[in-house]
């Protein structure tokens, strides 16, 4: 069955740290992946998008990294600050038209 | 980057009756919406694909006569949930992209549904 996760439900880092979190799936073969940011009672914000055949892409602190082979993709977040606390979820292309959300993953950063 | 508008943010209403919720693309023209559904401490759930004048294209499990949706121009997709009942009560959010964007996803500010 086809199946999307993400690392770890909740994640606490202490600030400046760099944030890593992780997006697996099963069964999806996905043309590109992308991360969004959720505040509490908002829509989610789009962060990067990855191709298929990009490894690695960045965007200021971020960075995403995609392997198909181990169907994963990895975003971190350098010298993290309270304010990058949200939830972050992983999407994957599907269909070519619309996406499959991951759970989400609930990322602390402690001042 | 483009901008999707979601109206209501907030609605509360009576067991049976329906509400309308209402998504615009504000800048930009959307031939796709897109429905999602999440509850609390959970991910977006993808109710229906929302085309421009044609019928909506929806998920396995979810009720198309419960969860009408209409997409009558380029930048405004309706979704009607019919006879709401208590369970029904979610957020409600709405996404469009922008083909020139490179396929991002715009996502309006989202609608909490209370059913009492």
């Amino acid at each position: 069955s086809q199946k999307i996760e993400q690392n770890s439900e909740a994640l606490n880092i202490q600030e400046g740290k760099t944030a890593t979190l992780t997006c697996n799936y099963t069964n999806y073969s996905p043309a590109y992946l992308q991360w969004y940011r959720q505040d509490p009672g908002r829509g989610p914000v789009f962060l990067l998008l990855i191709r298929e055949n990009e490894k690695e892409k960045r965007k200021e602190r971020l960075k995403v990294t995609f392997d198909t082979t181990l169907k994963q993709s990895l975003f971190h977040i350098t010298a993290s600050q309270p304010a990058d606390s949200a939830t972050y979820l992983c999407a994957l292309e599907r269909d070519g038209q619309n996406f499959v959300f991951g759970p989400g993953t609930r990322l602390s950063v402690l001042p | 980057g483009a901008v999707v508008s979601q109206h209501p943010s907030r609605v509360i209403c009576k067991s049976g009756t329906s509400v309308k919720i209402e998504c615009r693309s504000l800048d930009f023209q959307a031939t796709t919406m897109f429905w999602y559904r999440q509850f609390p401490k959970q991910s977006l759930m993808l109710m229906a694909t929302s085309n421009e004048g044609s019928k909506a294209t929806y998920e396995q499990g979810v009720e198309k006569d419960k969860f009408l949706i209409n997409h009558a121009s380029l930048t405004l997709s309706t979704l009607t949930v019919t006879s709401a009942h208590p369970e029904d009560s979610s957020f409600y959010i709405c996404s469009a992209r922008d083909v020139g964007e490179g396929g991002e996803l715009f996502f309006g500010e989202g609608s909490r549904l209370t059913v009492l």
